[in-house]
């Protein structure tokens, strides 16, 4: 079974402060895909980045980056000098080819982000 | 570049009414996903069509059940409606059924 927690529920910082948004995930499967995804107020779902279980290498992507480390099952989430924009529930997901490729999602982080 | 589509956006019904909701996945995509997310809950999955069969199946009530045409959109047609159905739906698309998943606008349902 698979299983995804963000202890998180909710976070709340001013404007340009850096926010880190925390994961941990279970599965049995040795392929697997990590992902971010935004919520906005509006309710869609926004896809923000993907990862897959044999690339532990963390990036920069703008003003987000992430750190993937398989020897605690986390992979953590950073929004750099965050903006008013920036307030959504942000989910992180884990999907595995041997387990039908579905998403299964943590419980979301609320980011509010004050100006 | 073309998104998922989700029809309706909006809909009411009444408790014990029937709803179809119907989404377009992205061109070529060949994979569609349907989740459902309560108030305040996260997204679940309920199931998943690859090349126009069932490829997988969630937590999704008898009284649900859902197709992939040729064309690739799919439905889902809810029956007997009950108030804990309400909720958001949201199709996802894949490029096969490893890619990463976009997802559309969603349909929120309210049951009366």
């Amino acid at each position: 079974a698979q299983k995804v927690t963000q202890a998180q529920t909710e976070i709340s910082v001013v404007e340009k402060e850096d926010v880190t948004l925390d994961c941990v995930y279970e599965t049995r499967d040795t392929t697997y895909y990590l992902f971010w995804y935004k919520q906005p107020p509006s309710g869609e779902l926004v896809f923000l980045i993907r990862r897959n279980s044999f690339d532990e290498q963390n990036e920069i992507s703008g003003r987000y980056s992430w750190n993937f480390q398989k020897s605690t099952s986390s992979f953590n989430f950073t929004i750099t000098a965050s903006q008013v924009v920036d307030s959504a529930v942000y989910f992180c997901a884990l999907s595995a080819p041997g387990a039908g490729n579905k998403l299964t999602f943590g419980g979301g982080t609320r980011v509010l982000v004050k100006p | 570049a073309a998104g998922v589509i989700q029809s309706p956006r909006h809909l009411i019904k009444e408790k014990r009414e029937t709803a179809t909701l119907k989404c377009y996945p992205i061109p070529r995509h060949d994979t569609v996903y349907w989740y459902q997310q309560g108030p305040g809950q996260d997204p679940q999955f309920l199931i998943s069509f690859y090349e126009k069969m069932q490829s997988d199946k969630g937590s999704i009530p008898d009284r649900f059940s859902a197709q992939q045409f040729s064309d690739y959109h799919s439905e889902l047609n809810m029956s007997s409606l009950e108030l804990g159905d309400s909720a958001l739906y949201f199709c996802a698309s894949s490029v096969t059924s490893v890619g990463e998943q976009y997802f559309g606008p969603g349909t929120r349902l309210t049951v009366t």
